[in-house]
């Protein structure tokens, strides 16, 4: 998407962790999200963050918010073969909850 | 409660033909949407609605309408199928304007030859 951009891939080795970067440019967004997609599947959503939180975890999930930078990130702890999937970054506004969504991250986890 | 359904899962249309994707919620969300994904790319708004009887454009809305006569359905349809209509559309619904979790449908998978 136009206003929210991502590294397009990313390779790690199993039991590593893996970090996905993502950039917005709307201050006004209100959320931000986190989905994986894996092949022929639906999104599925695995975290959010609210626009006035620097952090959050979620098991082995760590999101990084940087408001000033525009810059979010997704760190997942002891990568798995199964996190293998495409990752989307997505911001949302308060005007109708709208979303804008990033062209994905493809993250390979390689035994 | 089954959450987001969509219907049909598959189809395939001439050039031409039209068809309409429906997509049915049971959380009695306020706020649906249809987006496109295009491979390589993320989700793009064609259409949402932020209630009964009110539809509104998003990011990509050229060859789609739309309609929500009752709150739990949203209906796209497409007049006068073309190839680059050719894609996955995905539904949504959420309760909260602007906030909380966005649940979507399994997908539409749409060939126009």
């Amino acid at each position: 998407g136009e206003d929210v951009e991502q590294s397009l891939f990313l390779s790690v080795r199993e039991g590593d962790s893996s970090v996905i970067n993502c950039t917005y440019t709307d201050s006004s967004s209100t959320y931000l999200y986190w989905y994986k997609q894996e092949p022929g599947a639906g999104l599925q959503l695995l975290t959010y963050i609210f626009s006035n939180m620097d952090m959050k975890q979620d098991q082995r999930l760590t999101v990084l918010l940087n408001k000033k930078d525009k810059h979010l990130s997704l760190r997942i702890a002891d990568t798995q073969t199964g996190d293998s999937a495409i990752y989307f970054c997505a911001e949302r506004k308060g005007n109708a909850g709208k979303s804008t969504f990033g062209d994905g991250t493809t993250l390979t986890v390689k035994p | 409660n089954a959450g987001v359904t969509q219907t049909p899962k598959f189809r395939v249309l001439k050039t031409g033909q039209s068809m309409t994707l429906l997509c049915a919620q049971d959380m009695n969300h306020e706020y649906m949407y249809w987006y496109r994904q295009d491979p390589g790319m993320g989700l793009r708004l064609i259409h949402y609605s932020v209630g009964e009887g009110t539809t509104a454009k998003g990011e990509v809305p050229d060859g789609y309408n739309v309609s929500r006569l009752k709150k739990q359905n949203f209906l796209l349809g497409l007049e006068s199928a073309a190839p680059s209509q050719t894609s996955v559309y995905f539904c949504a619904s959420n309760g909260f304007l602007g906030g909380g979790e966005q649940f979507f449908g399994p997908g539409t998978r749409l060939t126009v030859l």
